[in-house]
């Protein structure tokens, strides 16, 4: 069964805009984290923001903001003021089970793929 | 800079080829992991390392083998591949859970091309 499900495989924001990339995902476990993750065309993966499952709040880094609803388990990633540099593929990805240790799984979705218009 | 680097970037070989990819992490971290990233699929982990320990093996066939001779250099071992294992190969990884970080850091990745 697809843990992660990323809906949106392509996407275009106008130059300064808001926008939204959506990521449903599906776990039994009570304790699990979230992840979104920008992959230019350069092809490494530049971590851009967590949320954990018992975060009370949001998380927000910089211009990102994780818009975290846990009864619907969803986690889209808000990016306001785009930029021409925010086009790239981006992933959410999510980890399962308490942290035992250093070393984790994450399971990514199909990702998205965001243009900004000039 | 996300102090991951992967050698080569680009590596094109034949099926009956053997060669080695190779990662570092100069972040103090514990953990490692290789990644697949196929066209048109999502990331597929296929190891993971804990203190040098192999901690998981995701069913991947066995022309496929990883090396961790310490917590900062990994490398995987490539023989007799086929062309669906053309992929970008990504290393990555993660801290020590009492940093308080929780994230895994990727290198640029290897673009494999088997032919």
């Amino acid at each position: 069964a697809q843990k992660i499900t990323q809906t949106q495989p392509g996407m275009f924001v106008q130059e300064k805009e808001a926008v939204t990339l959506d990521c449903t995902y599906d776990t039994s476990d009570q304790s699990y984290g979230l992840f979104w993750y920008k992959q230019p065309s350069s092809g490494e993966m530049i971590f851009l923001i967590y949320q954990g499952s018992y975060d009370e709040q949001n998380a927000t880094e910089g211009r990102y903001s994780l818009n975290f609803q846990k009864a619907r388990k969803s986690a889209n990633l808000v990016i306001s003021a785009s930029q021409l540099g925010d086009s790239a593929m981006y992933f959410c990805a999510m980890r399962e089970g308490v942290l035992m240790d250093s070393s984790y799984k994450l399971i990514f979705g199909s990702g998205t793929r965001l243009l900004v218009r000039p | 800079e996300t102090g991951v680097t992967q050698t080569p970037r680009h590596l094109v070989m034949g099926m009956t080829n053997k060669k080695s990819l190779k990662c570092e992490q100069h972040l103090g971290h514990n953990a490692m992991y290789w990644y697949k990233q196929s066209a048109k699929k999502p990331l597929e982990l296929m190891f993971v390392y804990n203190f040098k320990e192999q901690t998981e093996n995701n069913s991947v066939p066995s022309r496929f083998s990883p090396e961790c001779p310490n917590s900062s250099h990994l490398f995987l071992h490539l023989h007799t591949l086929q062309p669906e294992d053309s992929a970008l190969y990504l290393c990555a990884s993660s801290f020590d859970l009492t940093g308080g970080h929780y994230e895994q850091y990727f290198g640029p990745g290897t673009r494999l091309t088997v032919t």
